[in-house]
């Protein structure tokens, strides 16, 4: 099993849909990350939380310490928010470990 | 104020060759991690340098190494290359270690191996 564990894989939606993306990982960390990856394989990163909830623009993202989980939101889609989203988690250090990754496409 | 620079951006070697790889980080930054990236195990931790010393190592083997520079340019190296070696490598800066600082990753510099 996986040490993140990203969902759903791939997501489809329609223009202006509410759209959720969900992190669950099984260790001890000090930081998750969200980051967003366009074709081509330039990586930005978008939050860096290790508590409560971060808003910016349409973008929103919570973590659950207890619960070890975390969720992007993105709020009245659009098609240029396709591209692959990736959770990424730091444990030991300064180490990350990334999930597999979500294939979001919003259709016009 | 400039960003990530990865250099070269593509590249292609044979197996049995080695390769190096470069990443400036953004001005004042003192941290650079490197990353691999391939279909099959997605995004992977590769290393991390802070002020010229390797704070963390990933799981790969010894031919992968690298280093910091005082101007905090950093290099990676992989040596006797092989097919698996195909990939995406990209850096990321952080001001701090990345342990606690946001990241900025570069545009990546894409290997194949033939």
């Amino acid at each position: 099993k996986n040490e993140v564990e990203q969902s759903p894989q791939n997501l489809t939606a329609q223009e202006g849909e509410f759209i959720t993306i969900n992190c669950s990982y099984s260790v001890g960390i000090s930081a998750l990350h969200w980051l967003q990856q366009h074709p081509g394989g330039g990586i930005v990163s978008l939050f860096m939380l290790s508590s409560g909830k971060k808003k910016h623009g349409r973008l929103i993202a919570t973590i659950n310490i207890q619960e070890k989980h975390s969720s992007l939101h993105i709020t009245a889609s659009h098609p240029r928010d396709s591209a692959v989203y990736i959770c990424a988690v730091k444990t030991s250090g300064s180490r990350l470990t990334f999930g597999e990754g979500t294939q979001l496409t919003v259709n016009p | 104020k400039a960003g990530v620079t990865q250099t070269p951006r593509y590249l292609i070697k044979t197996r049995g060759q080695q390769v190096t790889l470069s990443c400036s980080p953004i001005s004042g930054h003192r941290s650079v991690s490197w990353y691999q990236q391939t279909p099959g195990q997605g995004l992977q931790f590769l290393f991390e340098y802070f002020s010229e010393t390797q704070r963390n190592k990933g799981n790969f083997p010894g031919r992968f190494s690298g280093r910091q520079f005082s101007n905090s340019r950093s290099e990676m190296n992989v040596s006797t290359l092989e097919l698996g070696d195909s990939a995406l490598y990209l850096c990321a800066s952080s001001l701090e270690t990345s342990a606690i600082g946001e990241l900025f990753f570069g545009e990546g510099s894409r290997l194949t191996v033939l």
